[in-house]
C-alpha cells in the first residue's frame, strides 16, 4: 500500500537534546512538508522541499533542519535552539499536480 | 500578510445540515482545500476548489467565491463521526503546492 510514514508516532527527549523525526513516503511524490500543530492553532509550516537536494523555509523555520538526500525521505531534526519544541508534527507529501496534500499520521513530541 | 479566518467551534445535531465557512487573505491564490482531522490524528483531504461554485462529493460540499475571499464546507445527513476539526487551507502559487491553514473549527455532534 502506497503512503507516508512517520516514526515514531510518541517520542519524549529531555530538553538540550537534538532529535529527528523520520518521515518516508513510497506514493512517488516531487514534494515533501513538515508542519507543526500546537493546541488551538492550525498547522504551522517549517520546511519544505519540492525536489532532492534541495528545501525552502517556511513561517517557523528557526529551530529545526531538514535534509532531502532521497525523494522518499524528509527527516526534520528538532535542535536544542528550538525554544518551545513540545508539539505535534505532520509530514505530509504531494505530487505537484493539484491535488491535495497527503499527510503521515504524525509524530507528538514531548520535551522535559 | 496572510489571513484565514474560520469559526472556532460549532455545534450541530445528527442528521442535520452544518455549514462551515472560511474567509481567506493572502498575497495570491490557486486554491482552497478542506481537511478533517480527529483528535490526535492526520488531516485527511476533504475537498478542492479553485473556480467559484460548488463542489459535490457525496455527503460533503465546498463552495468557493474567489472575488469575495470566501469559502464554505457543507456537511449532510451529519453523523456522530463527523465530530471533528475542520481545516481551510489555501494554496497561494501555481507550481509551489504550500498551504497556508486556517486554524480550523472544531465541530461537535449531538444526538
Amino acid at each position: 500500500d502506497g503512503g507516508i510514514t512517520q516514526s515514531p508516532k510518541y517520542l519524549f527527549r529531555k530538553e538540550g537534546q537534538n532529535v529527528t523525526l523520520s518521515c518516508e513516503q513510497n506514493l512517488n511524490h516531487d514534494a515533501m512538508y513538515w508542519y507543526r500543530q500546537d493546541p488551538g492553532q492550525g498547522l504551522r509550516l517549517i520546511y519544505y522541499s519540492q525536489i532532492v537536494n534541495d528545501f525552502q523555509k517556511g513561517d517557523i523555520a528557526e529551530g529545526y533542519s531538514v535534509s532531502r538526500e532521497k525523494k522518499e525521505s524528509f527527516p526534520l531534526t528538532v535542535t536544542s535552539a528550538q525554544k518551545n519544541p513540545t508539539a505535534f508534527y505532520l509530514c505530509a507529501s504531494n505530487d505537484l499536480r493539484g491535488g491535495g496534500a497527503f499527510f503521515g499520521q504524525g509524530t507528538r513530541l514531548t520535551v522535559v | 500578510g496572510q489571513n484565514i479566518d474560520q469559526p472556532t467551534e460549532m455545534t450541530a445535531t445528527e442528521g442535520a445540515i452544518v455549514q462551515i465557512n472560511c474567509t481567506y487573505q493572502t498575497s495570491g491564490f490557486n486554491g482552497l482545500f478542506w481537511y478533517q482531522q480527529h483528535a490526535g490524528e492526520a488531516p485527511t483531504f476533504l475537498s478542492y476548489n479553485v473556480l467559484d461554485g460548488l463542489e459535490e462529493k457525496g455527503r460533503f460540499s465546498s463552495f468557493l467565491s474567489r472575488s469575495k475571499g470566501y469559502s464554505y464546507l457543507l456537511l449532510k445527513e451529519l453523523q456522530m463521526k463527523d465530530s471533528a476539526s475542520y481545516l481551510c487551507a489555501v494554496r497561494e502559487d501555481f507550481g509551489n503546492e504550500k498551504l497556508t491553514f486556517g486554524t480550523g473549527t472544531r465541530l461537535t455532534i449531538i444526538p
